[in-house]
């Protein structure tokens, strides 16, 4: 059963400062992996999406990292505004042959950028 | 990729009383799915609903408790049954993109508190 971890929990930075969030899973047969942003109380934003053959994938100020083989995630957020802060979640997609329509998400990191 | 409408955003509702959130998807999709979460936690899938046949329930869900409806493949409703304040979360609906190019979209959420 794939189990998703995200470290870590929650994080408080100061505006500009550059971060790192980590999510790892359990089993590495995945299709893709994707990044979600979510603010309290809402719905998922789809950040980016990394497919298995690929070692990363960029969108203005994030960069997403996927190491399959050792079953990590990493999610860099340069020059951190007020405006990030969010809960962000990674979630994996199985392979077509491990039950490839379902997603398990991560425990999430929640972000505070401060003034 | 797919844009979803979810209503209601949020309710109160009391014990023992039902409610049925709709969405509605811009464009025809296979499957559809119902997560839930719970306050501080990550997304649980409840259930994947497929036009035409019953929906397929994750182990710890079943149908009386969370029936679904799934007229067309634009359209899902998850009704929350006999409710009771165990049952105040945020629910969610999700369809997948195609396999290579886009992730999941979700719904902005339906956000549940049982009195």
């Amino acid at each position: 059963k794939q189990e998703v971890t995200q470290i870590p929990a929650a994080l408080s930075v100061p505006e500009g400062e550059n971060l790192v969030l980590n999510c790892s899973f359990t089993d590495s047969a995945i299709y893709n992996l994707q990044w979600f942003r979510q603010d309290p109380g809402k719905g998922l934003t789809s950040l980016l999406l990394i497919q298995s053959s690929q070692r990363e994938q960029t969108s203005g100020r994030l960069n997403a990292s996927l190491d399959k083989s050792s079953g990590r995630s990493t999610l860099y957020i340069a020059a951190s505004q007020p405006g990030d802060s969010a809960t962000y979640l990674c979630a994996v997609r199985q392979t077509l042959t491990g039950g490839g329509n379902k997603l398990t998400f991560g425990t999430g990191t929640q972000l505070k950028v401060e003034l | 990729s797919a844009v979803i409408s979810q209503k209601p955003s949020r309710d109160i509702c009391q014990r023992g009383t039902s409610l049925t959130i709709q969405c509605q998807v811009d464009s025809q999709v296979t499957m559809m799915f119902w997560y839930r979460q719970q306050p501080g936690q990550s997304l649980t899938l409840i259930a994947t609903a497929n036009q035409g046949s019953e929906a397929t329930y994750e182990s710890g869900f079943v149908i009386d408790k969370f029936p679904i409806s799934r007229p067309n493949l634009t359209f899902s409703t998850l009704t929350v049954s006999n409710m009771s304040p165990e049952d105040s979360s945020i629910y969610l609906c999700s369809v997948p993109g195609t396999w290579d190019t886009y992730g999941y979209t979700f719904g902005s959420g339906t956000r549940l508190t049982v009195v």
